[in-house]
């Protein structure tokens, strides 16, 4: 099965830190993705790739970056970490026409 | 990407068929129709794709009418772990570009 990991399942941290997020996906998967997804507003997607070292933004890319040195890993990068940036972000990677989504990061700025 | 509608909620008994529908009446030729569903807490999780024919696969059926403007999916026994959020998404099968997820239907199976 294609797993796509997310290196935290919870993370708690301060207003003005900043924040990495990792994705590993092992299936050699050429897009990954960035989404996150808040009550009521759904799935909005953040920033997307399609090549190692290339990025498109997405619906709501402000407030953060993206790295992508390997095809293997997506990171998301908050550069400053702000109270309206906590929410559930989840990684995806596709394949053919179809999506797989990592488990998520729960992630609280205080 | 052709919008759906799909409804808010619909319940379930355990051990029946989930019957979740879905309506996309504006679908152009070359889009599919997936469906996904995501359970509290995780992440979306893929459940079946089709362009015009019946699909089967080992998590549901996908019902297609013949004009494509509908669609059902069908869990033929549900259970309780079946409870979740069932998106129906339509769009150009290809891995390039975004993924949008409605609103979806919340299913709750009941004991």
């Amino acid at each position: 099965d294609v797993k796509v990991t997310q290196s935290s399942r919870y993370l708690v941290k301060r207003t003005g830190e900043k924040v990495f997020l990792e994705c590993v996906q092992d299936m050699d998967h050429e897009n990954m993705f960035w989404y996150r997804q808040d009550p009521g507003l759904g799935l909005r997607l953040i920033y997307f790739s399609y090549d190692v070292k290339m990025k498109e933004k997405g619906d709501i890319p402000e407030g953060y970056s993206v790295s992508r040195e390997k095809k293997e890993r997506f990171s998301l990068i908050l550069e400053s970490a702000s109270t309206n940036q906590t929410s559930m972000y989840l990684c995806a990677s596709s394949f053919e026409s179809g999506y797989t989504f990592g488990s998520g990061t729960r992630l609280t700025v205080v | 990407d052709a919008k759906t509608t799909q409804p808010t909620s619909m319940d379930c008994a355990e051990g029946r068929a989930a019957n979740l529908p879905c309506n996309h009446s504006t679908i152009s030729g070359n889009e599919y129709v997936y469906w996904y569903r995501q359970i509290h807490s995780q992440g979306p999780q893929y459940i079946i794709h089709g362009l015009k024919n019946n699909e089967t696969n080992e998590m549901a059926s996908l019902i297609i009418t013949e004009d494509r403007k509908s669609s059902t999916l069908i869990l033929p026994h549900a259970t309780l772990r079946d409870t979740a959020v069932y998106y129906c998404i339509v769009r150009v099968a290809t891995s390039y570009g975004k993924l949008t997820f409605g609103q979806g239907t919340i299913l709750t199976v009941h004991p």
